[in-house]
């Protein structure tokens, strides 16, 4: 099972640069997510999409883009990449059915990307 | 605001050693608590969950009991391996707006155990 699916695993970008961070899930969940672990920090959340067509701001929004393509899809996109944006980054999903205490979410692997 | 404290490493301990992560929350309402595993250079798994008070989550060997009255989780192990080593991430799950529910971490205790 494949489950969720980020790429690319590693990137270097100058400062400056943009990119995009890929995120597919085949669960066929409704809620998916972006979160950036710094050291000391734990995880943080960046945006969320409760389902297809809806983007929300999390905590640190700022200077990051999402887009929710498809159930399935969500991406994630730096315009002018920072070295402040150097971090590891996990998209996650969970089924969100409405019960909010049936909820769980599951992460990627991670991607690890370094602004220079 | 809501928060998830658990206790800084790293933690050191010898294999066959008794394991304990406290991990304390603030929140309004009636939290789901979790904890997340990650090995070295892996995301995170789900080790194991409880959705209401007095609820004991438990894998692995490992467990974990909601206490509403002290706003804890800990984590425990009566006997931890190797293979253990890892960070573990306390989290806690609340709702956005009514209609979503999103992760809350801790900072992560990195846990090394020796042979």
């Amino acid at each position: 099972n494949a489950g969720v699916t980020q790429t690319p695993k590693f990137q270097v970008l100058k400062t400056g640069q943009s990119m995009t961070l890929q995120c597919a899930q085949d669960m066929n969940h409704n809620s998916m997510y972006w979160y950036r672990q710094d050291p000391g920090m734990g995880l943080r959340l960046i945006y969320y999409s409760a389902s297809e067509g809806t983007t929300d701001k999390g905590e640190v929004p700022n200077g990051y883009n999402v887009s929710r393509l498809n159930k399935r899809e969500f991406s994630l996109r730096l315009e002018s990449a920072a070295p402040s944006q150097t971090s590891v980054y996990f998209c996650a999903s969970s089924p969100w059915t409405g019960s909010f205490s049936g909820n769980t979410i599951y992460f990627g692997e991670g991607s690890w990307l370094t602004v220079v | 605001g809501n928060s998830v404290t658990q206790m800084e490493g790293p933690v050191t301990l010898s294999e066959e050693a008794f394991l304990t992560i406290n991990c304390t929350y603030t929140a309004t309402g009636y939290p789901s608590l979790f904890w997340y595993v990650q090995y070295p250079g892996e995301g995170l798994q789900l080790l194991l969950k409880a959705t209401k008070a007095d609820d004991k989550g438990s894998n692995k060997g490992f467990e974990a009991t909601y206490r509403k009255e002290t706003t804890s989780f800990h984590l425990e192990k009566g006997s931890v391996q190797v293979s253990d080593s890892a960070v573990y991430f306390c989290a806690l799950l609340m709702n956005y707006g009514g209609s979503q529910g999103n992760l809350i971490f801790g900072k992560g205790t990195k846990l090394s155990v020796k042979p």
